[in-house]
C-alpha cells in the first residue's frame, strides 16, 4: 500500500541551525513527490516537487529510491520558516499525505 | 491561490442535519478533490472526480457525497450519517498533466453545535 512517514510531530530549531524534515514513502511504482507547507492563518500551499529539482525559499528535497526518501532540508532556518510541513506521494490520481511536521524556529 | 474558493469559512450544524460546503474554481483544473484535516492525521481524502459528470470515493467516504455537475464547481455534502463530523475541509484541484501540483482552498471548518 502506498504510504508515507513524517516521523517527527515537531522539530524546534533556533534560528540559523540546519533543518531536516524527514520524509519516507512506500511506492511500488516511480513516484511522483511533493512538499506543501502551510503558513499559520494562510492556506495549504506547495513548497516543491522532486520533479523540478528546485530550490524554494533556500529549502531542497533530493529523492533518494534506495532509502525511499524524499527529506527536506534547509542550511539555516528562519524565523518565518515556522509552518507545518507535509509531505505527499502521488499514486495514480490521488495525493497521499503524510501526518505532518510542525517547524518552529526560535529566535 | 486566488482561483479556489471555498464557502462559508464557518459551518456549524445541528444533530440530524446535512450541510453542503461549496468548492469553486476558476483555474480551469479538470480534477477536484475534498480532504478532511485532523490533528495529527494530515490529509485524508474524502472524493476526487478527474472529470465532469465522474467521481471517486477516496479513503473515508463514508457519510459524504459529492456532485461534479460543472468543471468548475464540486460541491461536498456531509450526511447524518458521518458521525464525526467536526473538522478542517479542504477542496483542491489541478490540471491533469503529469507533475501537476494540487493547488487548495482556504478550508471551511465544520463544527456540530
Amino acid at each position: 500500500a502506498q504510504r508515507v512517514t513524517q516521523p517527527e510531530k515537531l522539530l524546534s530549531v533556533f534560528k540559523g541551525a540546519p533543518v531536516e524534515l524527514k520524509c519516507n514513502y512506500s511506492y511500488s511504482g516511480s513516484p511522483e513527490l511533493f512538499w506543501y507547507v502551510q503558513y499559520s492563518r494562510q492556506r495549504l500551499q506547495l513548497l516543491l516537487r522532486h520533479i523540478s529539482r528546485e530550490s524554494i525559499k533556500g529549502f531542497t528535497a533530493d529523492l533518494n529510491k534506495g532509502e525511499t526518501s524524499f527529506h527536506l532540508k534547509k542550511p539555516f532556518a528562519q524565523e518565518e520558516d515556522s509552518a507545518m510541513y507535509y509531505c505527499a506521494l502521488r499514486s495514480f490520481q490521488k495525493l497521499v499525505f503524510g501526518t505532518g511536521t510542525r517547524l518552529l524556529v526560535s529566535p | 491561490d486566488g482561483g479556489i474558493t471555498q464557502s462559508p469559512k464557518y459551518l456549524f450544524r445541528k444533530e440530524g442535519q446535512n450541510v453542503t460546503l461549496s468548492c469553486e474554481q476558476n483555474l480551469n483544473h479538470d480534477a477536484m478533490y475534498w480532504y478532511r484535516q485532523d490533528p495529527g492525521q494530515g490529509l485524508r481524502l474524502i472524493y476526487y472526480s478527474q472529470i465532469v459528470n465522474d467521481f471517486q470515493k477516496g479513503d473515508i467516504a463514508e457519510g459524504y457525497s459529492v456532485s461534479r455537475e460543472k468543471k468548475e464547481s464540486f460541491p461536498l455534502t456531509v450526511t447524518s450519517a458521518q458521525k464525526n463530523p467536526t473538522a478542517f475541509y479542504l477542496c483542491a484541484s489541478r490540471r491533469t498533466a503529469p507533475g501537476e501540483p494540487q493547488h487548495f482552498g482556504d478550508g471551511t471548518r465544520l463544527s456540530i453545535l
